[in-house]
C-alpha cells in the first residue's frame, strides 16, 4: 500500500449504531487530520494529531471520537450520529518539521458515510 | 485570521480552451500555497505548490505563480481536456502551524 488509505470506502449506519473509520498513512509523516466534506460546504477540519497528540478539535460534537494510537494510524469512532452527519470523511497526513515548517498534505480517498 | 478566496463555479469550457481559476489569500505570516484537485468519488490530490514569492508551481500542464504583491495564486492551463473536469481547491499553510486553510473549491466542467 502506498500513500494514505481509508477503510471502509462506503458506510451506511443507523442513528443508534457504533462504527469506526480507519486511516493509515504509509508516508512516514508525523501529523494526521480528519476532515468532513459535505455537499455545497467548505472543507471542515475536524481534528489534528501532531506526533500522536491531539492539537486541534474544531468544536466537533462528542458523537465523533478520534483515536491516534501511533503516527501511522488514525481512527474516527462514531456513535449515535444524526442524518446531517452524512458526508465524505477525508483523512490526510503531512510532515511537520522541527523548524516549524509544514508542507503539502496527502489525502486518502475518503469514506462516504450515510446515516439513516 | 488566514483565509483563501476562490472564484465561484462552475466554470464551463470547451476542450482546448484556456483556463484561469482565481485564488487570493490573506495570511499573517509567509504561507506556502497549494492547488489540489478532486475527481468524482475521490479524495483531494496535490496538483502543484509554491513555497515562496515568485515561485511557479507546475504539473500536468497546470501552472500557478505565487504573487506576494497581489496576494494571489491563480491556476492556469493553456488547453484543457475533458479529463480535467474536477473540483479545484486553493489552499495555504503558514510556517509554524499545521492547520491548512482551504478555499471553497471551484468546479470545472470541460465539454468535448
Amino acid at each position: 500500500e502506498t500513500g494514505v488509505t481509508q477503510t471502509p470506502r462506503h458506510l451506511v449506519m443507523g442513528m443508534t449504531n457504533k462504527k469506526s473509520l480507519k486511516c493509515e498513512q504509509h508516508l512516514g509523516h508525523n501529523a494526521m487530520y480528519w476532515y468532513k466534506q459535505s455537499a455545497k460546504k467548505p472543507l471542515e477540519l475536524m481534528f489534528v494529531y501532531n506526533f500522536k497528540e491531539q492539537t486541534e478539535n474544531n468544536s466537533v460534537p462528542s458523537r465523533f471520537s478520534p483515536e491516534c494510537p501511533n503516527s501511522s494510524h488514525l481512527f474516527l469512532h462514531l456513535h449515535t450520529l444524526q442524518p446531517e452527519d452524512s458526508a465524505l470523511y477525508l483523512c490526510a497526513s503531512s510532515q511537520v518539521y522541527a523548524s516549524g515548517g509544514t508542507y503539502e498534505q496527502y489525502f486518502g480517498p475518503g469514506t462516504r458515510l450515510t446515516v439513516t | 485570521g488566514d483565509s483563501v478566496t476562490q472564484m465561484e463555479g462552475p466554470v464551463t469550457l470547451s476542450e482546448e480552451a484556456f483556463l484561469t481559476i482565481n485564488c487570493t489569500y490573506t495570511a499573517t505570516g509567509y504561507p506556502s500555497l497549494f492547488w489540489y484537485v478532486q475527481y468524482p468519488g475521490e479524495g483531494l490530490q496535490l496538483l502543484l505548490k509554491a513555497t515562496k514569492a515568485d515561485d511557479k508551481g507546475s504539473n500536468k500542464g497546470f501552472e500557478a505563480t505565487y504573487r506576494k504583491e497581489t496576494t494571489s495564486f491563480h491556476l492556469e492551463k493553456g488547453s484543457v481536456q475533458v479529463s480535467d473536469s474536477a473540483v479545484y481547491f486553493c489552499a495555504l499553510i503558514t510556517s509554524g502551524t499545521y492547520k491548512y486553510i482551504f478555499g471553497t473549491g471551484t468546479r470545472l466542467k470541460v465539454l468535448a
